[in-house]
């Protein structure tokens, strides 16, 4: 049973890029969750689907914004890259309903130099 | 605004020393309490969900309990391979989101 992929798994990118980052949930999963982890840090909510809707949304600029498949894959994808935006990005899957587990994958490594 | 903060930020404990991970939490509308183990460069691992004041869940070394402003999770005679950060997350009602704690850096020595 495969769990939360995500791709790629390291990134390079110079100020001012767009990046894209994906993700498919694990098998019997309907809702994706995007954070964002800098390091010695804990997961930072960035935003939520399902339904291929954005469900919820963190504190985070319109530069972050995000798509769901019909097959419940997503993306996120990143505008105007800024140094401040290194870090890890983790995607989270879970079933539709509040409170239940998320289980995340291994994470993207992006670096802005 | 909802916060979740961990202690102590670092552990170092001897092999066979038991020890507990304290997470307070202010949360609206707590619907669920989770931790999470992440190991070096890997994603979160889920590890429990409490769901209200007074549960308590095992498994294995762990065991993790809750109170209407806490979490602990207790660590029984640990092993070098029980070293990661551990991370507590607390899942609002009303916010609709799970916000994470910064984490126990946990290390075993042998």
């Amino acid at each position: 049973d495969a769990g939360v992929t995500q791709s790629p798994t390291h990134l390079i990118k110079t100020r001012g890029q767009q990046v894209t980052l994906r993700c498919s949930p694990k098998s019997g999963h309907d809702t994706v969750s995007w954070y964002q982890q800098a390091l010695g840090q804990g997961p930072q909510f960035i935003f939520q689907y399902y339904e291929e809707e954005e469900r919820q949304r963190g504190n985070f600029p319109d530069r972050f914004s995000g798509h769901q498949f019909p097959n419940y894959s997503s993306e996120l994808n990143v505008n105007a890259l800024l140094l401040g935006d290194s870090a890890l990005y983790l995607c989270a899957s879970s079933s539709g309903t509040d409170g239940q587990p998320q289980h995340f994958g291994d994470g993207t490594r992006l670096s802005i130099l | 605004e909802d916060q979740v903060t961990q202690s102590p930020e670092a552990l170092r404990l001897q092999e066979g020393e038991s020890s507990s991970l304290n997470c307070s939490y202010t949360v609206s509308g707590l619907r669920g309490l989770f931790w999470y183990r992440q190991d070096p460069g890997k994603g979160p691992e889920f590890l429990f969900t409490l769901y209200s004041a007074g549960e308590e869940k095992e498994k294995e070394r762990l065991k993790a309990t809750l109170t209407k402003k806490e979490s602990f999770l207790h660590i029984t005679a640990p092993k070098p391979e029980d070293s990661a950060t551990y991370l507590c997350a607390a899942f609002s009602g009303s916010a609709r989101q799970l916000t994470f704690g910064s984490g126990t850096q946990l290390t075993v020595l042998p």
